[in-house]
């Protein structure tokens, strides 16, 4: 099962908005609403950001959202701030109940 | 609150095994489907394995089918990585985390809490 496709670095500055994709295929993102996205900060634990394509977890701001088209998920963060800036990780539910993870997003809050 | 606290890494060589510990608490371990998720230095994340909360359904990932085995005790609240016939490229941070309760089919595959993680360097 190869890796999803994340662009490996994406930048904005304060209060912009910034969309990452996340590409896999028919047998993953595009067979199942079951995409998630989580964060990383070096050094913290990870944390769950969007489940489900588009579903937030209790507590999760809702500048975060997601969608999917096709076989390409996307995570928009809105009004960025500076703490937003971390490793951002999407995985997929695939045809052979197992989960595949995207190579991962740099995110920069310039 | 939830914690997942994982033990058992270390430097081995390759070829040699390994059993990777990860006490949880906090919530109702049996309930829920819990997976262990590697992390390479430098690198991203790598679904590992998956075990049901009653421990009926394994699933692996082609890199370790065959090599690891995932289990669990529910009466002590614990979750094993049995790592066998160990490669360099294993070598990574291994992290537990916890999926769906009761759940079935993709939506057991969402990680709502995860461990900090154990080192695992397989060296010669």
């Amino acid at each position: 099962q190869s890796a999803l496709t994340q662009p490996a670095s994406v930048s904005g500055s304060p209060g912009q908005s910034i969309t990452i994709s996340c590409t896999g295929t028919s047998s993953d993102v595009g067979g199942y609403n079951y995409v998630s996205w989580y964060q990383q900060h070096p050094g913290k634990a990870r944390k769950l950001i969007i489940y489900d394509v588009s579903s937030r977890p209790s507590g999760v701001s809702n500048r975060f959202s997601g969608s999917k088209s096709g076989n390409t998920a996307s995570l928009t963060i809105s009004g960025l701030q500076a703490e937003d800036e971390a490793d951002y990780y999407c995985g997929s539910y695939t045809s052979s109940s197992t989960l595949v993870f995207g190579g991962g997003t740099k995110l920069t809050v310039l | 609150q939830v914690q997942l606290v994982e033990s058992g890494g270390g430097v081995v060589q390759p070829g040699r095994s390994l059993r990777l510990s990860c006490a949880a608490s906090g919530f109702t371990f049996s309930s829920y489907g819990m997976h262990w998720v590697r992390q390479a230095p430098g690198k991203g994340l790598e679904w590992v394995a998956i075990i049901w909360y009653d421990g009926d359904i394994k699933k692996y990932a082609d890199s370790v089918k065959g090599r690891f085995t995932i289990s669990r005790d529910n009466s002590k609240n614990t979750l094993y990585l049995q790592m066998n016939s160990l490669r360099v490229e294993d070598t990574a941070v291994y992290s537990c985390a916890r999926g769906g309760a009761y759940c079935s089919g993709g939506s057991c595959y969402n990680f709502d809490y995860w461990g900090q993680g154990t080192l695992v360097a397989v060296s010669s």
